[in-house]
Formats: C-alpha cells, structure tokens, sequence
C-alpha cells in the first residue's frame, strides 16, 4: 500500500460546526504532515508529527486542532472556522531523516467554509 | 531562510512540443534536497522526483528529465514531447536534510502547464 488515504473529499461547514478530516496511510511512515492550499497558491505547512508527537505547529490558528492517534492515523479537528479557511487540506507522510525519500501526499479535503 | 522561485506562472504548448520547467532555489544549507512534484485538477500532489544535493547527475525518466546544477542553484525539469494528460501544476519545493530532515517543504509558486491537442 503505497497510499495516503484522506476522508472526506469534499466537505461543507457553517462556522459554528464541528468537523474532523482524517487521514492514513500504512507504509509504516513515522512523519505526518498537516498542508494547507489555496486556489493557485503552493501549499502550506500547517502541522508536522513525528512519532505520534507533534513536533511543529506553524502558528496555526487554536480553531484548527490537530491529533495523531496511533501511527497510521492523523486527524485535524475543525471548530468554529472563518470563510478565510475555505482551502484544500492536504495530508501527507514520509519516513525519518536519511530515509526520507520523499513526501507522499493524500488527494486531498476540499473544504468549503459557509 | 530558504527560498524556492519558479518565474514561469503559466506555460502554454502543443502536444508534441519539448518544454522546460525552470525553478531556481536558495539556501544556506550545504546538505538539502530539491524535489519536483504534480498536482492535476484532481488535487493530489504526485511525487516526480527527489534530488540529493551533493549528485548533481542528470536524471532522465521516460519523457522527463531533470538538470540539476548547483552552480547556478537550478534544478530544472524538462518534459519531451508533450502529451495533454502532462496539463497539471508543478511545483519545485526544497527540503533541508540532517537534523529535522522531515520537516518543512519550502514549495516555489508553481508552474501552471497547459498542452494542448
């Protein structure tokens, strides 16, 4: 399984919802990755694990909450969001340090903030 | 800091033609890794390539390939003879390694590829 899987594809919330994006893979990656992409900009770090541990947060906003569960799963939480945060939500994950091959990345959230 | 710059917004081309893919970086690194990546319409970003900055060997893949030359701190991309299903973003992103090698990809602006038939 050479796959990041991300659920759902596209969803659609009111400001004072609550929602959750999930993420997975099963390569046995031990680094997750939190991206955040606008229309016709490049994408943007959000959060990075690292072992289950959340090892960078980049000033993300306390609306959006992270969450890494076991090794294969990551979740970002979602909670009162502002239309400004209508984006594609990528998830992506990798192995450690000189076995880092390269970035996988998921297809992706399109999320839609109402 | 580290800086990724990809001059070409948006490439225009005919199916068959060769077209070239710039992307210039900055670091102050001595170890990193540049990578090349996809993104068609459907959102997923696909992985191309990942390069070491001490192999500056060109790299050749089917229809792409990649010149790498750190003396002008280029890592250009080259797709020969088009196709329509190459219409996609492509971005050039760099990654220091060592230390925190997982850590934060620093994408250029993106190239946006059109073929057409």
């Amino acid at each position: 399984d050479t796959e990041v899987t991300q659920t759902p594809k596209h969803l659609v919330m009111g400001m004072t919802n609550k929602k959750s994006l999930k993420c997975e893979q099963h390569m046995g990656h031990r680094a997750m990755y939190w991206y955040k992409q606008k229309a016709k900009k490049p994408p943007e770090l959000m959060f990075v694990y690292s072992y289950e541990k959340l090892s960078i947060n980049e000033s993300v906003p306390s609306r959006f909450s992270p969450e890494c569960p076991n090794s294969s799963l990551l979740n970002l939480h979602l909670h009162a969001l502002q239309p400004e945060d209508s984006a594609l939500y990528l998830c992506a994950s990798s192995q450690q340090g000189p076995l880092n091959y390269g970035y996988t990345f998921g297809s992706g959230t399109r999320l839609t903030v109402v | 800091a580290q800086k990724v710059t990809q001059a070409q917004t948006e490439i225009s081309v005919v199916e068959k033609e060769d077209v070239t893919l710039d992307c210039v970086y900055e670091t102050r690194d001595t170890t990193y890794y540049l990578f090349w990546y996809k993104q068609p319409p459907s959102g997923e970003l696909v992985f191309l390539i990942r390069r070491n900055s001490f192999d500056e060997q060109n790299e050749i893949s089917g229809r792409y390939s990649w010149n790498f030359q750190k003396s002008t701190s280029s890592f250009n991309f080259t797709i020969t003879a088009s196709q329509v299903v190459d219409s996609a973003v492509y971005f050039c992103a760099l990654n220091r390694a060592g230390g925190t090698s997982y850590g934060k990809l620093t994408f250029g602006q993106g190239t946006i590829l059109t073929v057409h038939p």
